[in-house]
């Protein structure tokens, strides 16, 4: 199985803070890799799939990038809606596997 | 717009079976696949497994191999996912999701507790 492994476990911040997440697979995974928030007691919503594709309606702040084993979330300026957990997921194989999550705290 | 609504929270025993249902509303219901995902309580994302509402061909994670069971009813566009002899650890939000997450169900909470 693909092992995804994020870092940090946990990020403390403020509004208006740039922030980067990162997610390191174990194996190349090309540019199969999304990310998700989930806000306590939601489901998860869909940021970004493809490593840097937007997904519709999500708003421009929100940026990925890479490929291969090296992936990164980036928040250009934080929002209050935008605290709670992040995931990354790979679709590359299955077993589709989850990154462990980062959870994203208000300073 | 697209919708997935599941069913309602359960309570089983140990060694009972649950069925959570996932009805697709808003596209072509034999266009896309439906992924299952489940949460335990303070944990994270763990997927169970995927099946094709075109051909009914699946793939299971291997840890719920011979107790999980997708299937999908193209009739009334409704997803199923039966899960078998009902261990405390499979207490969870069971989540339903369009091919691998593009969106959601609300969540179904299931106990397990004797």
């Amino acid at each position: 199985d693909i092992q995804l492994t994020q870092s940090p476990s946990f990020l403390s911040a403020s509004a208006g803070d740039r922030v980067t997440i990162t997610c390191r697979a174990s194996q190349d995974i090309s540019s199969y890799l999304a990310w998700y928030l989930q806000e306590p007691g939601k489901a998860p919503k869909l940021l970004i799939f493809g490593a840097s594709n937007l997904q519709s309606g999500v708003p421009s702040r929100f940026s990925g990038s890479g490929s291969g084993t090296e992936f990164s979330l980036t928040i250009s300026s934080l929002q209050p809606e935008d605290f709670g957990t992040y995931y990354c997921q790979q679709v590359n194989s299955y077993p589709i596997t989850f990154g462990q999550g980062t959870r994203l705290e208000i300073k | 717009q697209v919708h997935l609504v599941q069913s309602g929270a359960e309570v089983k025993k140990p060694g009972a079976s649950v069925r959570v249902s996932c009805k697709a509303s808003g596209y072509t219901f034999t266009s896309y696949g439906i992924s299952w995902v489940r949460q335990a309580p303070g944990q994270g994302l763990e997927w169970m497994g995927w099946i094709s509402n075109s051909k009914g061909n699946t793939h299971y994670a291997q840890r719920l191999q011979g107790r999980l069971t997708m299937t999908t009813d193209t009739s009334t566009t409704t997803a199923f996912m039966d899960l078998r002899s009902l261990r405390p650890d499979d207490t969870a939000v069971y989540y339903c999701a369009r091919d691998s997450g593009t969106y959601w169900g609300q969540g179904t909470l299931v106990i397990v507790s004797s």
